[in-house]
């Protein structure tokens, strides 16, 4: 059984720094491209960054680009999200997810997500 | 600029069926796109994948009243005898060379 388990989450000032990690179950962690998505409360689905199979590829969405950095270690079998210079909008429930393949793709598994809140 | 279009509501009856549509931007007709549904209060769940030419792959454990279907830059997300647990949010993604993009959803209410 596939489990994608985030951690990390957590309330934060603006200008500060958080890491979230998601660690990976049930399937072979290195094969697959993986995802952070968020969800602003109340708002829809965002996808924020993802990572290849073996973090040649790597995209951001613009808004997050040059503060967040996404890693993942495949003898951990885990995935990361280094935020840096939080923003009051990057407030969401932050999910892990997993690629139906190696390289871009469709979503084909989903985390329970890990609440960010950034206030003051 | 890729983009997608959903309808933000759509309603149907208990046992009825409804399509729900995802509209891709011009200029991107053959991408394939993902069905998600994210019921109250849970994350989303993988619904299936959608290749323009309608040929569909499930996730696991989605019932055989989730089919899928495409025409042009249309994706259709078809959901029969619909039941009170498929009240949800339905989202559509899509994806090109290191980059993922959602619609903004449609909230189904079975009345």
């Amino acid at each position: 059984e596939v489990q994608l388990v985030e951690s990390g989450g957590g309330l934060v000032q603006p200008g500060r720094s958080l890491r979230l990690s998601c660690a990976a179950s049930g399937f072979t962690f290195d094969d697959y491209a993986m995802y952070w998505v968020r969800q602003a409360p109340g708002k829809g689905l965002e996808w924020v960054s993802g990572i290849s199979w073996n973090s040649a590829r790597i995209g951001y969405e613009d808004s997050v680009k040059g503060r967040f950095t996404i890693s993942r270690d495949n003898a951990k079998n885990s995935l990361y999200l280094q935020m840096n210079s939080l923003r009051v909008e990057d407030t969401a429930l932050y999910y892990c997810v997993k690629g139906s393949e190696y390289g871009s793709s469709s979503f084909d598994y989903w985390g329970q997500g890990t609440l960010v809140t950034v206030s003051s | 600029q890729l983009v997608l279009t959903q309808s933000p509501s759509a309603s149907a009856s208990l046992g009825a069926s409804v399509k729900l549509t995802c509209t891709l931007s011009s200029g991107h007709s053959t991408y394939a796109i993902a069905w998600h549904q994210q019921q109250p209060e849970k994350g989303p769940r993988y619904l299936m994948k959608l290749n323009s030419d309608g040929s569909h792959s499930k996730g696991d454990g989605i019932p055989d009243r989730f089919s899928g279907s495409s025409s042009g830059a249309e994706r259709y997300l078809t959901i029969s005898s619909l039941q009170s647990e498929d009240e949800a949010d339905y989202y559509c993604q899509t994806w090109g060379t290191d980059i993922q993009m959602f619609g903004g959803g449609t909230k189904l209410t079975v009345l």
